[in-house]
């Protein structure tokens, strides 16, 4: 079975540029979790999604950053525009109710110059 | 405000056993979890706690102590393989965010 699938595994860019990046769940999977790493701030969740539906969002540093979830399958985290700050390894995550593994992305490297 | 704290860093030699602590301080407790990442990789699953005692799966075990807002991973038999960062988390809401620990890296010597 195909794990979590996040793309693109890379991504260098512009300050003030828009940013997607993506993620494919695996399938059965209700829940999603979108994960910003850094070695200064560690692990952070920024969002997650029940049944496609966002449920806390707190985690989002700025309006700059959004997420959406249109179907079971795909998940895109935007921002827009970006700026050195925001780079850093972002995961995807997804989890099955009623356990407690979260299976992560290999995540995408994004850097803002 | 919400705190996890465990060692930065631990070395140990292959064969040995090696603990590392997890305390924590969170509005919400529902159980601890335990992750293991290498170097460019994604975080794995290695277990959950949700109750007091030892869990034991393989070479690690996990153990909770909620009076205390405690718990470790013991790793036994150690491996080069287990060099890796391992981070604590806690499972803080009902639909299982976690909020997780800053990470404790180990260095597994020959």
């Amino acid at each position: 079975d195909a794990g979590v699938i996040q793309s693109p595994r890379h991504e260098v860019t512009e300050m003030g540029q828009e940013v997607t990046l993506r993620c494919k769940p695996i399938s059965g999977h209700d829940y999603l979790f979108w994960y910003r790493q850094t070695m200064m701030r560690g692990l952070e969740l920024l969002i997650y999604f029940n049944n496609n539906v966002p449920i806390d969002d707190s985690g989002m540093p700025e309006d700059r950053f959004s997420a959406k979830m249109p179907n079971a399958s795909f998940s895109t985290l935007k921002i827009q525009p970006s700026e050195p700050r925001d780079s850093a390894v972002y995961f995807c995550a997804s989890r099955v109710w009623g356990k407690e593994t979260q299976y992560f992305g290999p995540g995408t490297r994004l850097l803002v110059l | 405000g919400q705190s996890l704290e465990q060692p930065s860093e631990v070395t140990a030699v292959e064969g040995a056993i090696v603990q590392i602590n997890c305390t924590y301080q969170t509005s919400g407790f529902y159980g601890l979890s335990w992750y293991q990442q290498h170097d460019g990789g994604a975080p794995t699953f290695l277990s959950y706690n949700a109750l007091d005692g030892l869990e034991e799966t393989g070479r690690f075990s996990s153990f909770l102590s909620r009076s205390d807002s405690y718990g470790y991973l013991l790793l036994q038999e150690l491996q080069m393989k287990d060099s890796a960062s391992y981070f604590c988390a806690v499972k803080s809401g009902s639909q299982g965010n976690l909020i997780f620990g800053k990470g404790t890296k180990l260095s597994v010597k020959p």
